[in-house]
């Protein structure tokens, strides 16, 4: 089935630096990737769309300039944290799929101390 | 736009079933799903279900679907200690990839 590995899957920065979060789709080719973001006890809340070759789609409220995506190939988007605070602290899942469903990444916890 | 809800939180004993109920506002959702988070872990897809069917039945897992309801339900049959976990459901768009999701039921199963 669908395999999505996502790293690293933890990570600590500090304040004002920037940190890159990979996705990859393992066995398969995905033209579209979602990152999601999980506060705790929460659901998982869309930020944007990822599609290869083209610019990423934000949902509302997400600022495109501090969270920078690149879906360069088939099988690979990257999530960027530009200038990082602490509010950017959460946990943050990227999906990709075919056919019938989505499968997720294992997911990425950012601390920003 | 679209809105999925669910009850937050379950408490069974080993052994009896579970039933986590959803309900959604999109009624030309394609695919309905049922999604399973461990702690500290990414999403687990469990089962799906087309919005053409009634039902649907994978070893100790049954989803139900009343279309005219909008209304999803998962019931877990002999839920065990293992099963303890967040349940989230979710819609896809219709014709689209986004995925809808509900707030999770967190399932606790005491022995």
């Amino acid at each position: 089935g669908a395999v999505v590995s996502q790293h690293p899957s933890r990570v600590i920065c500090k304040s004002g630096t920037s940190v890159k979060i990979e996705c990859r789709s393992l066995d398969f080719q995905a033209t579209t990737m979602f990152w999601y973001r999980q506060f705790p006890k929460q659901s998982l809340m869309l930020m944007a769309t990822s599609n290869e070759g083209s610019k990423a789609t934000y949902e509302q409220g997400v600022e495109k300039d501090k969270f920078l995506i690149n879906h360069a190939s088939l099988t690979l988007s990257t999530l960027t944290v530009t200038s990082a605070h602490p509010e950017d602290s959460s946990f943050y899942i990227c999906s990709a799929g075919q056919g019938y469903g989505y499968t997720f990444g294992s997911g990425t916890r950012l601390t920003v101390v | 736009g679209e809105d999925v809800e669910q009850s937050l939180f379950l408490s069974v004993r080993e052994g009896d079933s579970s039933v986590i109920n959803c309900t959604y506002t999109d009624s030309s959702s394609t695919y309905l799903y049922w999604y399973k988070q461990e702690p500290g872990a990414g999403l687990q897809l469990l089962t799906y279900i087309f919005s053409n069917m009634d039902m649907k039945q994978d070893q100790r897992l049954t989803v139900l679907l009343n279309k005219k309801d909008k209304h999803l339900s998962l019931r877990i049959a002999d839920t065990q200690t293992g099963d303890s976990a967040i349940y989230f459901c979710a819609e896809r768009e219709t014709g689209g990839f986004k995925t809808i999701f509900g707030a999770g039921t967190r399932l606790f199963v005491k022995a």
